[in-house]
């Protein structure tokens, strides 16, 4: 079973749409919790970190539900700068700082 | 701050051919990491050094080997290329436990095709 799992999409909203993403993660011991940006042909950057009360971060907010181990992702007021691939990642310290992705969601805000 | 370089940007091997991925970080973190990313598979990772001198194998580690001389550099060596080895392989960086803050800095990439 894949540690993290996502929806791969493609999603495909209008401009100033809501959209929601969600993940799934296997490991009850996992510790952190983040959403990461890619765009195409670059880097994974991280989005912003996820806590067990939700929290903001502008147009975006992160869920978390430690009992049905589920992570969410909304996007309010989607912009054409928010086109990009979304991964889920989780992590928890073993030997080392370990992070474990999801394969990733592909949001394109059109026009 | 350059953060994390990555050396080189694209590389053709032939099958059988050795390489070494190059990975330099300034941020003085005792964390690094290498990963590769393959089309429905997201990242996964390779190996891993919790600082100098330190490594251990990821998820995906055969065909690969690793080492960790000083703070700064963690190459990645590819020892006899094969073409399951065509990716994208991103190096990445983060702070011990008592100094982290959650993220995880990526490097560029290396955009490896093995023919």
């Amino acid at each position: 079973r894949k540690e993290v799992e996502q929806d791969p999409g493609p999603f495909n909203v209008p401009e100033g749409a809501t959209v929601a993403f969600n993940c799934t993660y296997s490991n009850s011991a996992s510790q952190s919790f983040f959403w990461y940006r890619q765009d195409c042909r670059k880097e994974p950057k991280l989005l912003m970190s996820v806590y067990s009360s939700g929290n903001e971060d502008g147009r975006f907010t992160a869920q978390l539900n430690r009992a049905s181990q589920y992570i969410s992702l909304l996007i309010r007021d989607s912009k054409l700068s928010d086109s990009a691939t979304y991964l889920c990642v989780v992590n928890r310290f073993n030997t080392g700082n370990q992070f474990y992705f999801g394969t990733g969601t592909s949001l394109t805000v059109i026009p | 701050n350059a953060g994390v370089t990555q050396t080189p940007k694209f590389q053709v091997l032939k099958t059988g051919q050795s390489m070494t991925l190059q990975c330099a970080q300034d941020m003085n973190h005792e964390y690094m990491s290498w990963y590769r990313q393959d089309p429905g598979m997201g990242l996964r990772l390779i190996h891993y050094s919790v600082g100098a001198g330190i490594t251990d194998q990821g998820e995906v580690p055969n065909g690969y080997n690793v080492s960790r001389s000083t703070t700064e550099d963690f190459p990645l060596r590819l020892l006899s290329a094969a073409p399951s080895q065509t990716s994208v392989y991103f190096c990445a960086s983060s702070y011990s436990r008592d100094r982290w803050r959650g993220e995880q800095y990526f490097g560029p990439g290396t955009r490896l095709t093995v023919t």
